[in-house]
């Protein structure tokens, strides 16, 4: 079993349309969680983190289930600029993060 | 602000060469990662710095494969000898404590091509 998995997709939505992705990660003592976002050819970027209470950032909602070991990202009123691979991370003891292989979404007109 | 800066952004090489990747963190940053990104494997991490120091080099595939940080603003990664199942990017990634929370950030990467 991977530490982080991810549904790979390709998610297809059209504008305006609210997608969620789900992770889950194996380690249940992993410590901190977050969202990266990778454009076509390009580096990773951080999105967002998540905290155990959930957290909003514009349209971006991330929540975290401890008890479950996932944690999930919602985006609202979809934009054309969010299609990308979202990248589910997961850090563990000390600094060491693991990198879930990403799900992709279309956003299309 | 300058990002993490990684050169050369491409390398192209034969099988058998020397490959050295570079990287300049973000200055401030005292955490270093060097991950490798496949179609096939996704990004892996490869090896990791803390002010300097290897923490841990589990990742690292081979003995081919070696990395140094002689100093708080620079890193290499060398592929000695190189092999075309090397051929990924390979960024590296600088890290600080925001919020009790380690953010990564990372540089634009090398693509390398092994023939």
């Amino acid at each position: 079993r991977k530490e982080v998995e991810q549904d790979p997709g390709p998610f297809n939505v059209p504008e305006g349309a609210t997608v969620a992705f789900n992770c889950t990660y194996s380690n249940s003592a992993s410590q901190s969680f977050f969202w990266y976002r990778q454009d076509c050819r390009k580096e990773p970027k951080l999105l967002m983190s998540v905290y155990s209470s959930g957290n909003e950032d514009g349209r971006f909602t991330a929540q975290l289930n401890r008890a479950s070991q996932y944690i999930s990202l919602l985006i609202r009123d979809s934009k054309l600029s969010d299609s990308a691979t979202y990248l589910c991370v997961v850090k563990t003891g000390g600094f060491k993060t693991i990198f879930g292989a990403g799900t992709r979404l279309f956003v299309k007109a | 602000d300058a990002g993490v800066i990684q050169s050369p952004r491409h390398e192209v090489t034969e099988m058998g060469q020397e490959v050295t990747l570079r990287c300049k963190p973000i200055s401030g940053h005292n955490s270093l990662f060097w991950y490798r990104q496949t179609m096939m494997r996704g990004l892996e991490l490869l090896i990791y710095f803390n002010n300097n120091v290897p923490i841990d080099d589990s990742g690292m595939p081979e003995d081919r494969f070696s990395a140094k940080m002689p100093n708080a603003s620079f890193s290499t990664l060398k592929i000695q000898p190189s092999e075309p199942r090397d051929s990924a990017v390979y960024f590296c990634a600088s890290s600080i404590y925001r919020d009790g929370r380690l953010e990564q950030y990372f540089g634009p990467g090398t693509r390398l091509t092994v023939t």
